[in-house]
């Protein structure tokens, strides 16, 4: 099975925090990604690596970074939080080979306060 | 037009019930579909992925109209513990995959 494990279930910061959000998984996937949900949103992309290293920016990509430096493990930074970045945070895995391609496995997901 | 709609819900049917969600999709060039279940504060999980042919798994169906550029989900003899929300999922042969914004289904005793 594929297991995808986010750092923190909850988290509360305060505005000007910088905040680190980690994910691993177990897969040997090649791709990551990192997803906020908010209700009547549904899910949107922050940024997503195919790649050690190498990231690329999804949807909404202001105020976020991220970091990939092993392949099993994908970061996203918040630079300042902000109280518009309260959001559940999910981390998700994917492989590129055979008949599951793009199939994403998320993590338990980070519920992050920023007050 | 958002590139992938579905119909917010919720739907409310008593156990036994069949019900459908469907699931429009605005790229035609869209190659893997999916079909995700999400419960309350929990994170997507993979229910199943959909297939030109159409594929089951016990008590749910999975549909593709391309010509149609829709999706279906059906869900036979429903259970209590069906009640969660349901994402379509749509990839376009690249990295990224475009999720809906989910359909609440209740089931009731």
């Amino acid at each position: 099975d594929v297991k995808v494990t986010q750092s923190s279930r909850y988290l509360v910061k305060r505005t000007g925090e910088k905040v680190f959000l980690e994910c691993v998984q177990d897969m040997d996937h090649e791709n990551m990604f990192w997803y906020r949900q908010d209700p009547g949103l549904g899910l949107r992309l922050i940024y997503f690596s195919y790649d050690v290293k190498m990231k690329e920016k999804g949807d909404i990509p202001e105020g976020y970074s991220v970091s990939r430096e092993k392949k099993e493990r994908f970061s996203l930074i918040l630079e300042s939080a902000s109280t518009n970045q309260t959001s559940m945070y999910l981390c998700a895995s994917s492989g590129t080979s055979g008949s599951q391609d793009y199939e994403q496995y998320f993590g338990p997901g980070t519920r992050l306060t920023v007050t | 037009r958002k590139e992938v709609e579905q119909d917010p819900g919720p739907f409310n049917v008593p156990e036994g019930a069949t019900v459908a969600f469907n699931c429009t999709y605005s790229n035609s060039a869209s190659q893997s579909f999916f079909w995700y279940r999400q419960d309350c504060r929990k994170e997507p999980k993979l229910l199943m992925s959909v297939y030109s042919s159409g594929n089951e798994d016990g008590r749910f169906t999975a549909q593709l109209n391309r010509a149609s550029q829709y999706i279906s989900l059906l869900i036979r003899d429903s259970k209590l513990s069906d009640s969660a929300t349901y994402l379509c999922a749509v990839n376009t042969g690249g990295f990224k995959t475009i999720f809906g914004a989910g359909t609440r289904l209740f089931v009731k005793a």
